[in-house]
């Protein structure tokens, strides 16, 4: 079974450009997960989707961030404009309801 | 807000010893979770645990859950160099609107020959 995927792996982007991170989940999972990881930190929650609902956004960043989820599979979290603060790896997690959340390769952005 | 401590943060040990690795919560969840992560790669699923007096073991590492104390631990035994990797314990919030997962921020365990 394919795990969750995520695209690209890494990014190298100037300061003010816009960016943006791809993922499909696993086959059947309907909550999808995107967090952030700064580095030598635990991951930090994002945005949850339910299907095609964004249920729980409530760490996004949204003056810069962005999500979707259109078709409640596949989802784009896009930033812009990107802050050199927002390097980090980011990671797409997907699970059934309440069950075990499984993680992505991340992308590893960096903002010069 | 939840917090979610571990300790050590960083942990030097060598082969053949033993050693436990603390994870500590503030607010009521029975569902806690360990990871790995090896350097460059993403989190691996290690052990899931869903009520109190949960202990589950795989190889050389053993977890358990005491949700009255609000702690996690993570036991290994007879550490081997494989096990090189920071440790992640994450507390799902026990709510109704779904799964929300805090993490801590990871214990660097290195185990030298």
């Amino acid at each position: 079974e394919a795990g969750v995927v995520q695209s690209p792996r890494y990014k190298i982007i100037e300061k003010k450009q816009p960016v943006a991170f791809w993922c499909n989940p696993i086959s059947g999972h309907n909550t999808l997960y995107w967090y952030r990881q700064n580095l030598g930190q635990g991951p930090e929650l994002l945005i949850r989707y339910e299907n095609e609902e964004a249920v729980d956004d409530s760490q996004l960043p949204k003056d810069r961030f962005s999500a979707e989820r259109l078709k409640g599979v596949d989802s784009t979290l896009k930033i812009q404009p990107a802050e050199l603060g927002d390097s980090a790896v980011y990671l797409c997690a997907s699970s059934l309801v309440w069950r075990e959340q499984f993680f992505g390769p991340g992308t590893r952005l960096t903002v010069l | 807000e939840l917090k979610v401590e571990q300790n050590p943060l960083f942990l030097s040990m060598q082969e053949g010893k033993n050693y436990t690795i603390y994870c500590n919560y503030s607010t009521t969840s029975d569902r806690l979770y360990w990871y790995r992560q090896d350097p460059g790669k993403s989190l691996e699923s290690l052990f899931v645990l869903l009520s109190n007096g949960a202990v589950k073991q795989e190889g050389r590492l053993m977890a358990s859950l005491d949700t009255k104390a609000r702690l996690s631990t993570l036991h290994i035994t007879a550490a081997v160099h494989d096990l090189s990797a920071t440790y992640f314990c994450a507390v799902d919030l026990d709510g109704t609107s779904g799964s929300r997962l805090t993490f801590g921020e990871g214990t660097q365990l290195t185990v030298n020959p």
